[in-house]
Order: structure tokens, then sequence, then C-alpha cells
């Protein structure tokens, strides 16, 4: 199962949104609902943001949100914050006896 | 609250053996689908295993298959990995992380602080 293609980057300003894309194949984010994203600041551990592409688990704030378009999916960041500044993983469901796979990740900078 | 404590981790010659373990607390482990993700050293997340609440159904990923060994203690609340014949590549922090209760849907809302496995000579 291959790995879900991310920006390496995004960048944006505080109060700006910005948008990170994760692209897969109909055998998994285009297949299934079962997309996730996570957070992950230097030297801690991943942080569920969104399941089920655009559920927020509970304490997550609503600046964080999830759509999907086929085989692409997105995390949208809406009113930038400092504290935003991290690595954000996508991930989907595969249905396979492999069953989950990550992106590559994706380092949003708080200008 | 939910807690997942990693441990074992440590420095491993090339062929080596470790057995990583996971405890845990805050809720009814033997519910739960559980599994292993790993991030090697300034890379992205890789998952690596996962292990049905029952232990009746089992997954590994094609880069571990064959040399590691997922298993869990309900009675304990532990999950555990046996990794065998350890590569370079191995080297990685290890996580465990809380999957479903019904089935696997690969949204992981829990994670461990990690363990840190290094295979080297």
């Amino acid at each position: 199962q291959s790995a879900l293609t991310q920006p390496a980057s995004v960048s944006g300003s505080p109060g700006q949104s910005i948008t990170i894309s994760c692209t897969g194949t109909s055998s998994d984010v285009g297949g299934y609902n079962y997309v996730s994203w996570y957070q992950q600041h230097p030297g801690k551990a991943p942080k569920l943001m969104i399941f089920d592409v655009n559920s927020r688990p509970s304490g997550v704030s609503n600046r964080f949100s999830g759509s999907k378009s086929g085989n692409t999916a997105s995390l949208t960041i809406s009113g930038l914050q400092a504290e935003d500044e991290a690595d954000y993983y996508c991930s989907s469901y595969t249905g396979s006896s492999t069953p989950a796979v990550f992106g590559g990740g994706t380092k949003l900078t708080v200008l | 609250q939910v807690q997942l404590v990693e441990s074992g981790g440590g420095l491993v010659k090339p062929g080596g053996s470790l057995r990583l373990s996971c405890a845990a607390s805050g809720f009814t482990f033997s519910d739960y689908y559980m599994s292993w993700i790993r991030q090697a050293p300034g890379k992205g997340l890789e998952w690596v295993s996962y292990i049905s609440s029952s232990s009746s159904t089992i997954y590994y990923g094609d880069s571990v298959k064959g040399r590691f060994t997922i298993s869990r203690d309900n009675a304990k609340s532990s999950l555990y990995l046996q990794m065998n014949s350890l590569r370079a590549e191995d080297t990685a922090v290890y996580y465990c992380a809380r999957d479903g209760v019904l089935a696997v849907t690969a949204v992981f809302d829990y994670w461990g602080q990690g363990t840190l496995v290094t295979v080297s000579s």
C-alpha cells in the first residue's frame, strides 16, 4: 500500500486560513469515509484532530475542519494561530490486509 | 483518563530482538482494536501492526511481516510487539495507539508517548 500524498510544507500568517491536501486512490481515501488527520508537535505524540473525514473529537477547536472530494481529502485550519505550527498527517482505512495508510506529512509554518 | 505507556525500547544490534510493551489504563482495553505505529527519525508515520480485541484478527505491514509479532493480554490490559531479525531501517519511535471497538477503522484516537528503538552495531 503506497503512502498517501501530502504537500511537504504549507505556510500562512496568523488569522489566515490554510488547506492541506491528502491524495490517495479509490482503494483508500476515495473508497471509505475513514479519513483522519493528526497534529504532531516536535518531540510529541500525534494528536487526533479530525476523524471520519469531517468529525472533530471533543476538545478540538472548530477552527479545524475536514472534507473529501473523490480521492483527495483536505484539512482546513482557519484563523491560524502560532500554536498551530506543527506537522500534520492524514491517514485512511484501506479495507485490505494492510488496513491503515498514512500520508507523508506536511509541515505547517505560521509566519 | 485514557493512558497508553510504552516501554522496552533501546539499543540493539542488527539481527537482534526486542520486545515492546504498552500498558493501557482508563478504558476497557479488551473492547478495542490496538495498533503499533512507528516513526523513523525525521520521517513520517508508518503503520506497523493491528490486533483485534480478542486477538482473532492480526495484520502486519509488508516491511515487518514475518519478523514482528503482535500480541495482547487483556487480563493485564497490555499490548506487545516482539521484534526479531531487526534491521537498521527498523530504527524508530514506536507508538501504541487505540483504534475502534467493533472493527478496524484506522482512526487512532489515543497514542502513547512512544519508545525509541535504535538498531545499530
